[in-house]
């Protein structure tokens, strides 16, 4: 069965980086049937979607977060990356990494546990 | 893009049924059926229970279902249990820049 675990610095300062990994396991991060997707939930709101990245490399980022955030892949591995550059106390959040169909559902059908993410001064 | 509005809170006795709405645009409740639903307990990570509208994942009860009209998709829980008491949340595919928006995320109490 298919897992993602996260993974990070749970603490980072305010204007500087922050940097997680996600690792699937049971699973190829090579497959053409699913994007790779980091999600996140600042405390007491809702669910944001930040990227998308599918195993090429292609991706697709939140507008919202542009200029800021890079996801790349590392397929020997099976891990893809998330940095989000310049945080701030905004960027505090739980943030997860899930899986997305491409073609049928485009539906975020596997998750990670969450890393808690807090920005600090 | 903003979020997909949903009511904050919806609550129902045990074996009732409730039901959460989540209203979008054209561009993306009303333009496509990738809408999909998604359970958190607290403290747990989001669990998908509803997905293109209508469909369940293999293991999610038939309790749980899923419906459109217009641009509001609606999730209705059947025979309501203390288990399903958690934050509901609704995402839909989208035209627009940002592919993929999700709801405002709705908690249902039971009573």
């Amino acid at each position: 069965q298919l897992q993602l675990q996260e993974s990070g610095p749970g603490l980072v300062k305010l204007s500087e980086t922050l940097s997680l990994t996600c690792t699937v396991s049971g699973g190829s991060i090579s497959s053409s049937d699913y994007y790779w997707a980091a999600i996140r939930q600042p405390p007491g709101k809702g669910l944001e979607w930040v990227g998308s990245i599918f195993y090429t490399g292609n991706t697709y980022y939140n507008p919202s977060l542009r200029g800021r955030v890079t996801i790349s892949v590392h397929t020997s591995k099976n891990q893809f990356s998330l940095r989000l550059s310049s945080v701030t106390a905004a960027d505090t959040a739980i943030y997860y990494c899930a899986r997305v169909s491409r073609g049928g559902s485009r539906a975020f059908d596997v998750w990670g546990q969450g890393t808690v993410v807090i920005v600090s001064s | 893009q903003s979020g997909l509005t949903q009511p904050a809170s919806v609550s129902g006795s045990p074996g009732q049924s409730i039901t959460i709405s989540c209203t979008g645009t054209s561009s993306d409740v009303g333009g496509y059926n990738y809408v999909s639903w998604y359970q958190v307990h607290p403290g747990q990570a989001p669990k998908l229970i509803i997905y293109y509208l209508t469909n369940r994942p293999s293991g999610v009860s038939p309790r749980f279902s899923g419906s459109k009209s217009g641009n509001t998709a609606s999730l209705t829980i059947s025979g309501l249990q203390a288990e399903d008491e958690a934050d509901y949340y609704c995402s839909s595919y989208t035209s627009t820049s940002t592919p993929y928006v999700f709801g405002t995320g709705t908690k249902v109490t039971v009573l």
